[in-house]
């Protein structure tokens, strides 16, 4: 299984809107409602901000929205804030209880 | 609270051996599945491999099938991974992970709860 697809960067200036997007197959992304986004700052470990496609775990701010069309999810993050600033990671259940990662994109806030 | 809390990661030869544990406090953790996922140095999560609720069943990332074998001790809560035949590019952080939302057959790839990783290094 190939790892998901995701641009390598993004930017956005403050209180602005940016979406990443994640491609994968009928296999994997376009064939479950299991996927999930992560947050990661330097040196910490990743946080779960959004699982099946676009729910949000208690404690994360509503700006962070994810959605799914095919086999491309998409995490928008809106009104972005200096913290924002993080590498952001999709993921998607594989099939035979596997999962698949996308490469990261790393958002900065300009 | 919840907190998961790996160790066992080090320096070891290529061909050689870690046992890296993971121990689970503030909840049970015989209610969830469990998985390891990993970063190399500078690059992306890959995920390596998850266990069941009661450890009868247990997946593995191709390119450590017949390498690793995870385990869980539901008495102690805590996980295991056992890496044998190790190499350079198992080279990373190994994380644990809690899936919050697995039933009784199916993970869900929602990790709602990570380790502060454990850095293991194959070099010689």
């Amino acid at each position: 299984q190939s790892a998901l697809t995701q641009p390598p960067s993004a930017s956005g200036s403050p209180r602005q809107s940016v979406t990443i997007s994640c491609t994968g197959t009928s296999s994997d992304v376009g064939g479950y409602h299991y996927v999930s986004w992560y947050q990661q700052h330097p040196g910490k470990a990743p946080k779960l901000i959004i699982y099946e496609v676009y729910k949000r775990p208690s404690g994360v701010p509503d700006r962070f929205s994810g959605s799914k069309s095919g086999n491309t999810a998409s995490l928008t993050v809106s009104g972005l804030q200096a913290e924002d600033e993080a590498d952001y990671f999709c993921s998607s259940y594989g099939g035979s209880n596997s999962l698949i990662f996308g490469g990261g994109t790393k958002l900065t806030v300009l | 609270e919840v907190q998961l809390v790996e160790s066992g990661g080090g320096l070891v030869q290529p061909g050689g051996s870690l046992r890296l544990s993971c121990a689970a406090s503030g909840f049970t953790s015989s209610d969830f599945w469990m998985s390891w996922v990993r970063q190399a140095p500078g690059k992306g999560l890959q995920w390596v491999a998850s266990i069941k609720q009661d450890g009868s069943d247990k997946y593995y990332v191709d390119s450590v099938k017949g390498r690793f074998t995870l385990s869980r001790d539901n008495t102690k809560n805590s996980l295991y991974l056992q890496m044998n035949s190790l190499r350079g590019e198992d080279t990373a952080v190994y994380y644990c992970a809690r899936d919050k939302w697995g039933d009784r057959f199916t993970i869900s790839g929602g990790l709602d709860y990570w380790g502060q990783g454990t850095q293991v290094t194959v070099s010689s």
